[in-house]
């Protein structure tokens, strides 16, 4: 199947670290996305991973890829208002077509 | 030029109404797509556009058509819809259908927040 979980919510004090997980179950997917999406906007592409990494560091966000367990997860460094958003996993599925992860909504406050 | 324009960015229509929903791109991307969100749910793709023919259709009520005149636009034609088809509308493209599975993934647009009534 093609399944994408998150957790919903996840609330942070500004400066700290926020990590957003996600678990997929399409071990042919080549590469793995992070989107943010602001109120009333579309998607923004923020970093991506290819299967074969571990890691991607770009800037504030770090990336963590556990195949074996199909595990993703996104970590934000010195988290900030403006950070406040919906954060979407996205695998390709190995088909043409992104699959979506249910979202979460990351929450900052001062 | 690295972004998608879709216009408008909100519609309110009635039930009878015909509308119709457009999206441009001028980054030479060869794929096009049209993606549903309702709220606080992740968007479901609608139809795929490769080469300017259209390649996936997710069993779509026919109440929705697509059309891609070129390869810069994209539009969605709207007739006799109901108030749940109420959405954002997300426009993407991408360099090209058989390599989405690259680190371009797809560019979006901002959306039309459609509301039928």
């Amino acid at each position: 199947g093609e399944d994408v979980e998150q957790s919903l919510f996840l609330s942070v004090r500004e400066g700290d670290s926020s990590v957003i997980n996600c678990t997929y179950t399409d071990s042919s997917s080549t590469y793995l996305y992070w989107y943010k999406q602001e109120p009333g906007a579309g998607l923004q592409l923020l970093t991506y991973i290819f299967s074969n990494m571990d890691m991607k560091q770009d800037q504030r966000l770090t990336v963590l890829l556990n195949k074996k367990d199909k595990h993703l997860s996104l970590r934000i460094a010195d988290t900030q208002t403006g950070d406040s958003a919906i954060y979407f996993c996205a695998e390709s599925g190995g088909t043409d077509k992104l699959i979506f992860g249910t979202g979460t909504r990351l929450q900052v406050f001062p | 030029d690295t972004e998608v324009t879709q216009t408008p960015k909100h519609l309110v229509m009635g039930m009878t109404n015909k509308k119709s929903l457009k999206c441009e791109q001028h980054m030479g991307h060869r794929a096009m797509y049209w993606y549903k969100q309702k709220a606080k749910k992740p968007p479901e793709l609608m139809f795929v556009y490769s080469y300017e023919k259209l390649s996936i259709n997710e069993s779509v009520p026919s109440r929705f058509s697509p059309e891609c005149p070129n390869s810069s636009l994209l539009n969605l034609h709207l007739h006799a819809l109901q108030p749940e088809d109420s959405a954002l509308y997300l426009c993407a493209s991408s360099q090209d259908r058989h390599r989405v599975n690259t680190n371009y993934g797809y560019t979006f647009g901002s959306g039309t927040r459609l509301t039928v009534v």
